[in-house]
């Protein structure tokens, strides 16, 4: 059974230029998350996927968007990139709680941004 | 005023050693509570969830007083594989995670 894949493994861009990162969940599990990771930071809250559609948002610009796939797959988009941006993109998988309670998240092993 | 603060250390400590971590969190509707465990360049996996009575496992003790909005963690009898980065972190209903900026335990030989 495999557990959260992310690719690809590392990546570097320059400014300006735009970024696809590519999840897939572990199997059975229906929502995706992902979070940005900046060097000697905790993980923030990017947005959260469920039925293709997103569900809630993070403090971040509409530079960042994503889409979620019918086979629950998920893609992290990032335009215009910003020097700021260098980090590393985790996503976490999880089944849907219907916001009563917490559903434990398994997180890939992320992306690591570089943007020059 | 961040979700969730902690001490981010470092924290270099000798083998054998009791360290204690703790964090604060501000949004009192915060409902579950966990340590998660990031060693360097990997992704963060999950340690213990915190509870209201207390909770331990092996070495490891977390308390939560949600009063004071405080949370723990202890590691007793240190282990060299004890090193790594330990993440407080917060979920509300909406189940996503508020994660503190982490810190840094060195265990040495």
């Amino acid at each position: 059974d495999a557990g959260v894949t992310q690719s690809p493994t590392h990546l570097i861009k320059t400014r300006g230029q735009q970024v696809t990162l590519r999840c897939s969940p572990k199997s059975g599990h229906d929502t995706v998350s992902w979070y940005q990771q900046a060097l000697g930071q905790g993980p923030q809250f990017i947005f959260q996927y469920y039925e293709e559609e997103e569900r809630q948002r993070g403090n971040f610009p509409d530079r960042f968007s994503g889409h979620q796939f019918p086979n629950y797959s998920s893609e992290l988009n990032v335009n215009a990139l910003l020097l700021g941006d260098s980090a590393l993109y985790l996503c976490a998988s999880s089944t849907h709680s219907g916001g009563k309670s917490y559903n434990e998240q398994f997180f890939g092993p992320g992306t690591r941004l570089t943007v020059l | 005023r961040k979700e969730v603060e902690q001490d981010p250390g470092p924290f270099n400590v000798p083998e054998g050693a009791t360290v204690a971590f703790n964090c604060t969190y501000s949004n009192s509707a915060s409902q579950s509570f966990f340590w998660y465990r990031q060693d360097c360049r990997k992704e963060p996996k999950l340690l213990m969830s915190v509870y209201s009575s207390g909770n331990e496992d092996g070495r490891f003790t977390a308390q939560l007083n949600r009063a004071s909005q405080y949370i723990s963690l202890l590691i007793r009898d240190s282990k060299l594989s004890d090193s790594a980065t330990y993440l407080c972190v917060v979920a509300q209903r909406a189940n996503n995670l508020f994660f503190g900026t982490g810190t840094r335990l060195t265990v040495i030989p």
